[in-house]
């Protein structure tokens, strides 16, 4: 089944412990992308990888780390966690140049740092 | 700077009613516009996609509808069931080779029995 995985699906964490959500898909998508949701804000784009090796900032990348090492995975990696990114995350990933541009979307990761 | 707007934020209908999801962009020149359906604590799923030189997109009892020049879309649900209550978010992506998705707040859909 095609599909685009997270891990963990709910997360509870301490201001500056460092935590990696780790996202994979099984399609052979060139292109991934973080985003987070948050209540009135809606989603926004934290970073994205057009290919391997090959990354780059969205809308709100301050505090976030990504690696796009392999093809399949695009970890999001939060060195220092703060309060201010409790939200929800996804990860979504969509075959470069396609004429559908479907992206496919994660189930989400719901982190709380306290 | 892209700006997708949804309007209402919230709606509540009774079963079986007909209505329409409103989406309005700010900057014309987009590739594609997409909606996506998303249920309470899950990730979104992609509901239907127009290119931006089509004008409608039907699956169905689902017909989402194009206006480029005038920065619009419409969802229309037909008959609509209490399945259907979910917030319903649409996301347009720009010209220019990028696959970056801009999306609205969403409409918060509440199908009462």
């Amino acid at each position: 089944e095609a599909q685009v995985t997270q891990n963990p699906r709910y997360l509870i964490t301490v201001t500056g412990k460092k935590l990696t959500v780790t996202c994979s898909q099984n399609m052979n998508h060139e292109y991934m992308s973080w985003y987070r949701q948050d209540p009135g804000l809606g989603l926004r784009q934290i970073y994205y990888s057009m290919n391997v090796e090959v990354t780059d900032k969205g809308d709100v990348p301050e505090g976030y780390k990504v690696s796009r090492k392999e093809k399949r995975n695009f970890p999001l990696i939060l060195e220092s966690p703060s309060p201010n990114q409790t939200s929800l995350y996804f990860c979504a990933s969509s075959p470069r140049d396609s004429l559908s541009g479907t992206q496919y979307f994660g189930p989400g990761t719901r982190l709380l740092v306290l | 700077k892209q700006e997708v707007t949804q309007i209402p934020a919230a709606l509540s209908v009774p079963e079986g009613e007909n209505l329409v999801l409103n989406c309005s962009f700010t900057d014309s020149a987009i590739y594609n516009l997409q909606w996506f359906r998303q249920d309470p604590g899950k990730g979104l799923t992609s509901l239907l996609l127009i290119q931006s030189s089509q004008r409608e997109q039907t699956s169905g009892r689902l017909n989402a509808s194009l206006d480029k020049s005038s920065g619009r879309s419409t969802l229309y649900i037909a008959a609509s069931q209490p399945g259907d209550s979910a917030t319903y978010l649409c996301a347009v992506r720009r010209q220019g080779g990028s696959e970056k998705l801009v999306f609205g707040k969403g409409t918060k859909l509440t199908v009462n029995p």
